[in-house]
């Protein structure tokens, strides 16, 4: 098992730029999240999908997409990015309803 | 929506001595509470968690108690060694399929 798995590890981007952040999961795992990690800011939700063909806004949406594809992938989607946007990506899965929160490796951006 | 507050932020200890994080969560309906240890550049782990259902949980020298009825939980971490430096985050979740909410994290630094 890779566990969580999130593509690219580091990017730059220039504002304004799109990109994709994938995320993969090889636990049959139902709920799927996307986070940002800022210093003093902790850990705080982008969007998340309960399940297959679900996804919610978590605290911090504006700016972002999400895809959840099937079961495994859930990707993150930046349209146009911005400076503010510069973070360490974590996606996370759970294999039920509640419990253990498994992470990925993290994805560096940086928005010049 | 659920509101986590974690302190201190920082916290230095010297070897041997415990160490005491305290969150406090704001929605009644928050019924479980894991705790994740995130050591520099890695990706968080969960170390410990508890449910609404129980008041104290013990795992060698980690231990998290809860009161339901002040909506604070607390981490304890006994025998303090080097390798517990890290951050550690507190987090809330209502369960079933729902957002976890995190607090900010605390940086513990174990002096030898």
């Amino acid at each position: 098992n890779a566990g969580v798995t999130q593509t690219p590890k580091f990017q730059v981007l220039k504002t304004g730029q799109s990109m994709t952040l994938q995320c993969a999961q090889d636990m049959n795992h139902n709920s799927m999240y996307w986070y940002r990690q800022d210093p003093g800011m902790g850990l705080r939700l982008i969007y998340y999908s309960a399940s297959e063909g679900t996804t919610d806004k978590g605290e911090v949406p504006n700016g972002y997409n999400v895809s959840r594809l099937n079961k495994r992938e859930f990707s993150l989607r930046l349209e146009s990015a911005a400076p503010s946007q510069t973070s360490v990506y974590f996606c996370a899965s759970i294999p039920t309803s509640e419990g253990e929160q498994f992470f990925g490796p993290g994805t560096r951006l940086t928005v010049l | 929506g659920e509101n986590v507050e974690q302190h201190p932020s920082t916290l230095s200890v010297q070897e041997g001595d415990s160490a005491v994080i305290k969150c406090t969560y704001s929605d009644s309906a928050s019924n479980y509470f894991p705790w994740y240890k995130q050591e520099l550049g890695k990706r968080p782990q969960l170390i410990i968690d508890i449910r609404s259902n129980v008041g104290e949980k013990k795992d060698q020298r980690i231990a998290v108690t809860l009161n339901k009825t002040a909506k604070h939980f607390s981490l304890h971490i006994t025998e303090t060694q080097p390798e517990d430096s890290a951050v550690y985050f507190c987090a809330a979740s209502k369960g079933s399929y729902q957002k976890v909410t995190f607090g900010i994290g605390t940086k513990l630094q174990v002096i030898p």
